[in-house]
């Protein structure tokens, strides 16, 4: 299977706890992107990713997460001190260039307690 | 912010209708895409368009992207069962290569 391959699929938390979610882009994408969904609304923004580079954060809250994706293995979307509001499904997409079409992964569900 | 305004909310259509939705936005966009999401999973790109007033169709599908880059809309003639998700236009910003999402179409087929 050469997609977007993101785990865990579902995750749950308690609150205070960190949460790291993977992805691992299609073979031959170097552009990776992490998306958040809350209930029954669209996709929001959160980061843009190259090889070993944050290109665009701005989507990002400012405290308690984080984002690499480093020269070998996945990118992470990590979540420090998790809060009940952060549960939502996280969505990673890959592309081949950063003006191409965005491919997505079946997203990470996570649960906060 | 750049918001995408997607209409109609939702749709409860029969079986071999056609089916219309659209987007628009206050901002220019250079690259319109409709995708569909299913239960669990993760939003299926349909179709990409990326000049003003281009129509693509991919079988039963067809959107097109507005001469002034501000809308698009899908089409789905024929639906069957299958076609029931969530719909979702997306724009991509230049600059910074995001996507932004309208809030999507809930199409739901009456067989």
């Amino acid at each position: 299977n050469a997609g977007v391959m993101q785990n865990p699929r579902h995750l749950v938390r308690r609150r205070g706890q960190e949460a790291r979610l993977r992805c691992s882009p299609m073979k031959g994408h170097s552009h990776v992107y992490w998306y958040r969904q809350l209930p029954e609304e669209g996709l929001k923004f959160m980061v843009y990713l190259q090889k070993e580079n944050i290109i665009d954060e701005s989507g990002m809250p400012k405290e308690r997460f984080s984002a690499e994706f480093p020269k070998e293995g996945p990118s992470i979307l990590r979540i420090q001190q998790v809060v009940r509001g952060d549960s939502a499904a996280y969505f990673c997409a890959s592309s081949d260039r950063g003006d191409q079409p965005q491919h997505f992964g079946d997203g990470t569900r996570l649960s906060i307690l | 912010g750049q918001q995408l305004n997607q209409s109609p909310q939702s749709m409860f259509i029969q079986e071999g209708e056609d089916v219309s939705m659209n987007c628009t936005s206050s901002s220019i966009f250079n690259t319109w895409l409709w995708y569909k999401q299913e239960p669990g999973e993760g939003p299926v790109l349909l179709i990409a368009l990326y000049k003003a007033g281009e129509l693509t169709s991919n079988g039963r599908l067809t959107a097109q992207f507005g001469i002034t880059r501000k809308d698009s809309f899908l089409n789905i003639s024929a639906s069957i069962p299958s076609d029931v998700g969530i719909y979702f236009c997306a724009g991509l910003v230049t600059y910074g290569n995001k996507l932004v999402f309208g809030a999507g179409t809930i199409l739901r087929v009456k067989s």
